[in-house]
């Protein structure tokens, strides 16, 4: 079955101790983007992929880290943690840009940070 | 820099009347727009596109959106709705660098029986 998979699905941490999110695509998708959902603001992008060792700054970067270190995996770390980084975090992925494409999302992953 | 505006932040309906959901974009060239529904503690799926030619666009769950470039407009309707289609639904829009949407901020649809 084709599909984004994060893990984890809920984290409840405490600020400063560092984490990771994990996000996986079984699709070969060329594309990989974190999101990040908060009330009233619809998502907003973290950081984007467009392939291995390439990646970029979405909207809103600051405090996130990430890598694409294999086509499959686009992991998100939080290095230092804080309660602002309270959200619900989903993971996208999407075979090409512009016309011919379709972003397939994980099913999310809720962080608290106290 | 491109906006997606969605006025109606709840909007509530009674199962079997229909439904239209209001959705604005800024954007300086060809939109792509998408329309998705979140259910609760679900990721997002996608209902429909557009890309170009018919503006009258299909989707899954019985959904259509039509796109108006006059004004600005990617309205989501369904003639009849049920229970299930009790959800958050969200317009996007593509920038083409970085494969990026930008979203509205959701609409969330509530179905009285």
């Amino acid at each position: 079955e084709a599909q984004v998979t994060q893990n984890p699905r809920y984290l409840i941490t405490v600020t400063g101790k560092k984490l990771t999110v994990t996000c996986s695509q079984n699709m070969n998708h060329e594309y990989m983007s974190w999101y990040r959902q908060d009330p009233g603001l619809g998502l907003r992008q973290i950081y984007y992929s467009m392939n291995v060792e390439v990646t970029d700054k979405g909207d809103v970067p600051e405090g996130y880290k990430v890598s694409r270190k294999e086509k499959r995996n686009f992991p998100l770390i939080l290095e230092s943690p804080s309660p602002n980084q309270t959200s619900l975090y989903f993971c996208a992925s999407s075979p090409g840009a512009g016309m011919n494409t379709e972003a397939f999302f994980g099913q999310g992953t809720r962080l608290t940070v106290v | 820099a491109q906006s997606v505006t969605q006025p109606d932040i709840h909007i509530t309906v009674s199962e079997g009347a229909s439904l239209e959901l209001r959705c604005n974009y800024s954007y300086g060239a060809t939109p792509y727009l998408f329309w998705y529904v979140q259910s609760p503690g679900q990721g997002l799926q996608l209902l429909l596109k557009y890309f170009s030619g018919d503006t009258l666009v299909q989707g899954i769950k019985g959904f259509e959106a039509e796109f108006k470039r006059s004004q600005s407009s990617f309205n989501l309707r369904k003639p009849s709705v049920h229970w299930s289609d009790a959800a958050e639904y969200f317009c996007a829009v593509l920038k083409a660098a970085g494969n990026k949407l930008t979203f509205g901020g959701g609409t969330r649809v509530l179905v009285k029986p």
